[in-house]
C-alpha cells in the first residue's frame, strides 16, 4: 500500500516562474492537506481540500497560491511568479476521513515525503 | 503567532537511558495532541497521540504525559535507540483538521 506521494522531491524556480506541487493520497483516503515549513520553523497548515472542494485555505497567502484536488488525478498546489521567500519545504497530508466534529481521537494525518522548492 | 512550543532545539541522550521531549501550548481550545517523528529527507510519521480527556497513553517504548492545567505534554522514550534519533515535532489540534505544530527537537541517541 503506497504511501503518500509527492513530486517532484525537489524544484528549482527562478524568481516570477510558476511551481507546481503534486500530491497523490494513500489509498482510499479523499483528504488532501497541505503544509508549508519554512527553514528552522515548524509546519503550517495551508489548506484543506476533498475531492473537487476547498474546505478551508485560511492558511494559504492571498495571492499568487491556488490549490486544487479534482476527481481525477492527484492535489496540485500551485505558485504564481513565485519570490526568494516562497522557499521551503512543501508537505502533502492524507486522511481517510477529516475529523470535523465530535470528540477525539481523530483521523491520523499520514504526510509525504515533501518537496523542497528553491527560488533563485 | 506560535501556539505550539517546544523550546529545546536539541536533546543528547545515551543509548538505553530515558529520553524526555517536552512541549508547551498557548490555546486551551486544543483537545487533542500529536507527537510526530521525522528523519532527513522524509515526511513526519505519526508515533502516538493523546486525548485531553486522558492524562497518559502508552505505545510500547513511547509514552505521552499531558498537564492540562499546565499546558503541557512530554513524551518519553523508554529505552532509547540510535534509531530514535530524529527530529521530534509536536503537534495539537482543536475541533476541525488543521494541524498546529512546534518548531521541532532534534534528538540524538548515541551508542
Amino acid at each position: 500500500n503506497a504511501g503518500v506521494m509527492q513530486n517532484p522531491r525537489h524544484l528549482v524556480r527562478r524568481r516570477g516562474q510558476e511551481a507546481r506541487l503534486r500530491c497523490s493520497p494513500m489509498k482510499g483516503h479523499s483528504h488532501v492537506y497541505w503544509y508549508r515549513q519554512l527553514p528552522e520553523e515548524g509546519l503550517k497548515f495551508m489548506v484543506y481540500l476533498q475531492k473537487e472542494n476547498i474546505i478551508d485555505e485560511s492558511g494559504m497567502p492571498k495571492e499568487r497560491f491556488s490549490a486544487e484536488f479534482p476527481k481525477e488525478g492527484p492535489s496540485i498546489l500551485r505558485i504564481q511568479q513565485v519570490v526568494r521567500g516562497d522557499s521551503a519545504a512543501y508537505f502533502c497530508a492524507s486522511s481517510p476521513q477529516a475529523g470535523l466534529a465530535g470528540p477525539p481521537p481523530r483521523d491520523i494525518q499520514y504526510f509525504g515525503a515533501g518537496t523542497r522548492l528553491s527560488v533563485l | 503567532d506560535q501556539q505550539v512550543k517546544q523550546n529545546s532545539p536539541s536533546l543528547s541522550v545515551q543509548e538505553g537511558r530515558i529520553s524526555i521531549l517536552n512541549c508547551d501550548y498557548t490555546n486551551s481550545m486544543f483537545d487533542y495532541f500529536l507527537w510526530y517523528k521525522k528523519y532527513p529527507a522524509e515526511g513526519p510519521t505519526f508515533l502516538i497521540s493523546i486525548s485531553s480527556i486522558k492524562d497518559k497513553n502508552e505505545d510500547g517504548r513511547f509514552t505521552v504525559f499531558l498537564n492540562k492545567s499546565a499546558k503541557h505534554l512530554s513524551l518519553h522514550i523508554v529505552p532509547s535507540q540510535p534509531g530514535d534519533s530524529a527530529v521530534y515535532f509536536c503537534a495539537a489540534s482543536a475541533e476541525g483538521y488543521a494541524l498546529n505544530f512546534g518548531k521541532g527537537t532534534s534528538l540524538l541517541v548515541t551508542p
